[in-house]
């Protein structure tokens, strides 16, 4: 079956432009989470949904980065006023929900950001 | 706060070599383990987990085992392949905080050739 589809792959931006990015999880999974990886780094948990709405979104670096997801399946990152230090992949993934212990999360492949 | 701390890479070893890659780890409570691999252009995927001490998770030939005294979960495998190239992450869940979020290392390349 389909795995988390992450679009687009790539994306160049300016610094100070708005960026989208879109994530669509595997079918059936409630919960999606969003996180990012600095280059050299692990990834670094930014906010998680169970359903529609954000349960935590205490790794979101500051109010320039929201994230929505108004059906319950498709999530959207959005990033206001890009700077240089947003350029990283951003990594999606999703679950069926529950502890993550019990419940693997199931990772797209990224969204390499750069911002010039 | 948690963290987790793996081997600087990158390894590189020759097929049907020994693997260790070392991971320890700072957490309250009791978390559970977790070791993640991510293959050339592919995502994040995970390997083998391990939910409390003494445990031993396993997959695709890899094991680890959880080591509370020493707060450890070193990644093994007995003779590695060439498809074995990629990037390994050792990551934690904290069952005394939030039980969704992961808290990863920098990751360990592998290179393992023919």
């Amino acid at each position: 079956g389909a795995g988390v589809s992450q679009t687009p792959s790539n994306k160049v931006t300016e610094k100070g432009k708005y960026v989208e990015l879109r994530c669509d999880p595997i079918s059936g999974h409630t919960a999606l989470y969003w996180y990012r990886q600095s280059l050299g780094q692990g990834p670094e948990f930014l906010i998680y949904f169970q359903g529609t709405g954000a349960a935590d979104d205490s790794g979101l670096p500051n109010d320039r980065f929201f994230a929505v997801r108004p059906e319950g399946s498709v999530s959207t990152l959005k990033i206001q006023r890009t700077e240089r230090g947003d350029s990283a992949v951003y990594l999606c993934a999703s679950s069926l929900g529950g502890a993550a212990w019990d419940s693997p999360l199931h990772f797209g492949n990224g969204t390499r950001l750069t911002v010039t | 706060g948690d963290s987790v701390t793996q081997m600087e890479g990158p390894v590189t070893l020759s097929e049907e070599a020994f693997l260790t890659i070392n991971c320890t780890y700072t957490a309250t409570g009791y978390p559970s383990l977790f070791w993640y691999v991510q293959y050339p252009g592919e995502g994040l995927q995970l390997l083998l987990k391990a939910t409390k001490a003494d445990d031993k998770g396993s997959n695709k030939g890899f094991e680890a085992t959880y080591r509370k005294e020493t707060t450890s979960f070193h990644l093994e495998k007995g003779s590695v392949q060439v498809s074995d190239s990629a990037v390994y992450f050792c990551a934690l869940i904290n069952s005394g905080g939030s039980n969704y979020k992961l808290t990863f290392g920098k990751g360990t390349l592998l290179t393992v050739n023919p």
